[in-house]
């Protein structure tokens, strides 16, 4: 098993670019989820999918917009990005129950906007 | 909402000192998990919390769930230097939320 993937490794946008930020997994995990990391903020939770076809936002949702459409991917859309969203994303997944079984975090994807 | 706060933010000990961060929230937790992660990695699960007073060891690591279900603590005896990371506490119900995490350095 790869486990849980994310591409691209790092990315450098200008300001109002759009790009998609990849995550998949390939343990058949229902719950999938996306997280920016920010020097002293922690882990900020985007927005989340408790399977197929189902997503949900987290605590900093806007300006990204995910989709479900296979239970193996979970992408993470920027549409028209901004210095602000300068950050390192992380996708995790786990089992059904999904939030309460041990989330798997992908290597993470360092994204710069100027 | 299901915030949990996580003191201190950062923490320096000599190798061979003790160290201990503690996560805490307004409301009832339904259950609490530790994550770590090293300087440029991702985190990594530790363990999970569920009863309320329980307590649950890994060799230096000993983590322990308040009686009340609103606080946490994580105790690292005798750091070495592969302790170096963020740790981090997290709430689960329907979606994870993590606290801001505890910087830990360790001085050879």
């Amino acid at each position: 098993n790869a486990g849980v993937t994310q591409t691209p490794k790092f990315q450098v946008l200008k300001t109002g670019q759009s790009m998609t930020l990849q995550c998949a997994q390939d343990m058949n995990h229902e719950y999938m989820s996306w997280y920016r990391q920010d020097p002293g903020m922690g882990l900020r939770l985007i927005h989340y999918s408790v399977g197929a076809g189902i997503t949900d936002q987290g605590e900093v949702p806007n300006g990204y917009n995910v989709s479900r459409s296979t239970t193996e991917d979970f992408p993470l859309r920027l549409l028209s990005a901004a210095p602000s969203q300068t950050s390192v994303y992380f996708c995790a997944s786990s089992y059904t129950q999904g939030a309460r079984e041990t989330q798997y975090f992908g290597p993470g994807t360092r994204l710069l906007v100027l | 909402g299901q915030q949990v706060m996580q003191i201190p933010q950062y923490q320096h000990v000599q190798e061979g000192e003790d160290f201990t961060t503690y996560c805490n929230s307004s409301t009832t937790l339904s259950n609490i998990q530790w994550y770590k992660q090293r300087p440029g990695g991702h985190p990594v699960f530790l363990i999970q919390l569920v009863k309320s007073g329980e307590v649950k060891k890994q060799k230096r690591l000993t983590f322990q769930f308040g009686e009340a279900k609103k606080n946490s603590s994580l105790h690292i005896t005798a750091t070495q230097t592969t302790d170096v990371g963020t740790y981090f506490c997290a709430n689960s119900y329907d979606k994870v939320i993590f606290g801001p995490g505890t910087s830990l350095s360790v001085i050879p």
